[in-house]
């Protein structure tokens, strides 16, 4: 099965300033989708950015980017210039593409990285 | 962009009682919608898939008796809590997924569910 790891519990960062949030992943598959979710105290979940794991490039999107490197199944994210709106819980996630029809096909969440923003 | 509304946003319910959630895709069609449940500071975690006209497929050591979920059409999923007890208490989040291999999620605002 696969599993999802997130080893930073909380993290803190100056605003304007640059921080980077772990991940690590273990799959015997070769072919997969990987998640940033941000969930602010709302607790609506915001996809944040995404990365197919066939892509060697990794994803960018405005502030935020990430560090795939799929042999050591690490999948970090990178803000920058953070804001204070940036402050909330960001959860990496795996899904599989092999299941992706029936009842399969479910993101598989890490336990999450509260980040916190100082003004 | 795909949006899905999930209702109530809160619930207060007495113990004994019976609570129904509802999960709707506003401008597709979900042909899987997925349930979680959230406890504080902690994760999400997969309730159960419910794929459009068939029966949902539970997590281990969720109770389908008492989690009812149902997928009656493209738009619409719901969760009903039977029986609720105070350890039922928690956020319940909802996600659609459109039907092919999009890998698209789209997840509802939740339901803080609270049991008295």
């Amino acid at each position: 099965a696969q599993t999802v790891t997130q080893s930073q519990p909380e993290m803190s960062v100056q605003e304007a300033e640059t921080v980077t949030l772990s991940c690590t992943y273990d799959t015997s598959e070769s072919d997969y989708y990987l998640f940033w979710y941000k969930q602010p105290p709302s607790r609506q979940m915001i996809l944040v950015i995404r990365q197919e794991a066939y892509k060697q490039q990794n994803a960018t999107e405005n502030r935020f980017s990430v560090n795939f490197q799929k042999a050591a199944k690490s999948f970090s994210l990178k803000i920058s210039d953070s804001q204070l709106g940036d402050a909330a819980m960001y959860f990496c996630a795996y899904r599989s593409v092999s299941n992706y029809g029936g009842s399969q096909g479910n993101l598989i969440f890490g336990k999450g990285t509260k980040l916190s923003v100082k003004p | 962009g795909a949006v899905v509304s999930q209702h109530p946003s809160w619930v207060i319910c007495k113990s004994g009682t019976s609570v129904k959630i509802e999960c709707r895709s506003l401008d597709f069609q979900a042909t899987t919608m997925f349930w979680y449940r959230q406890f504080p500071k902690q994760s999400l975690m997969l309730m159960a898939t419910s794929n459009e006209g068939s029966k949902a497929t539970y997590e281990q050591g969720v109770e389908k008796d008492k989690f009812l979920i149902n997928h009656a059409s493209l738009t619409l999923s719901t969760l009903t809590v039977t029986s609720a007890h105070p350890e039922d208490s928690s956020f319940y989040i909802c996600s659609a997924r459109e039907g092919g291999r999009n890998y698209g999620y789209t997840f509802g605002s939740g339901t803080r569910l609270t049991v008295v």
